[in-house]
């Protein structure tokens, strides 16, 4: 079946510093939702892309959608620590009600 | 705002036991959804329902049933609990069926440690 593999697992980096995550699907996706866990909460929706080549921004997050609807990533431009959690990725196939998300990669970001 | 809770957020059980984990959303959302996390695992999809009386296996369905007899209520059942099933439960629902605005809405999550 579908299967979306996310890029790093962990990272670790010091405020200021700059963060990617990375996620590739098998297939190709109608589109692709991002997801932040809070340690000890759980996924919160982010956003969400929908077409070929998309970049949509939130303050300093930036979201991308490859041309191919295969693979999407996240860059956090100067990482706070209120950053901190496991930011995950969904795709959705086009059948099929469910998302299969990808195993997060979990963000520590030290003072 | 859409509100999914969790009947529990811990849970302790013995193997063999029967448990059961409930889910509620207010939102009239037609799509309710069981996973299981566990660290360096990510979320892995145990069964989702699409509408009443309706469900699908989702990658990990062996040993988990589940029965959604109300459209806000979706509940999780174990038949006989084991060690391996320890875990964090999460419940999500979504509003569409096939819709691309599939947003999951999470609930808080119950920790079930079987002993």
């Amino acid at each position: 079946g579908q299967q979306v593999m996310q890029i790093p697992q962990y990272q670790h980096v010091q405020e200021g510093e700059d963060f990617t995550t990375y996620c590739n699907s098998s297939t190709t996706l109608s589109n692709i939702q991002w997801y932040k866990q809070r340690p000890g909460g759980h996924p919160v929706f982010l956003i969400q892309l929908v077409k070929s080549g998309e970049v949509k921004k939130q303050k300093r997050l930036t979201f991308q959608f490859g041309e191919a609807k295969k693979n999407s990533s996240l860059h956090i431009t100067a990482t706070q620590t209120t950053d901190v959690g496991t930011y995950f990725c969904a795709g959705h196939s086009n059948s099929g009600y469910a998302l299969n998300f990808g195993k997060g990669t979990s963000l520590l970001v030290t003072p | 705002d859409v509100k999914v809770t969790q009947s529990s957020r811990y849970l302790v059980k013995r193997t063999g036991e029967k448990v059961f984990l409930e889910c509620v959303q207010d939102m009239d959302h037609e799509n309710m959804f069981w996973y299981r996390q566990d660290p360096g695992l990510g979320l892995r999809l145990i069964y989702f329902s699409y509408d009443v009386k309706m469900k699908e296996k989702g990658d990990i369905p062996e040993g988990y049933s589940v029965s959604r007899e109300k459209k806000e209520r979706f509940s999780l059942i174990l038949e006989s609990a084991s060690t391996n099933q320890t875990s964090m439960y999460l419940c999500a629902s979504s509003f569409s069926r096939t819709g691309l605005v599939d947003t999951q809405y999470f609930g808080p999550g119950t920790r079930l440690t079987v002993l």
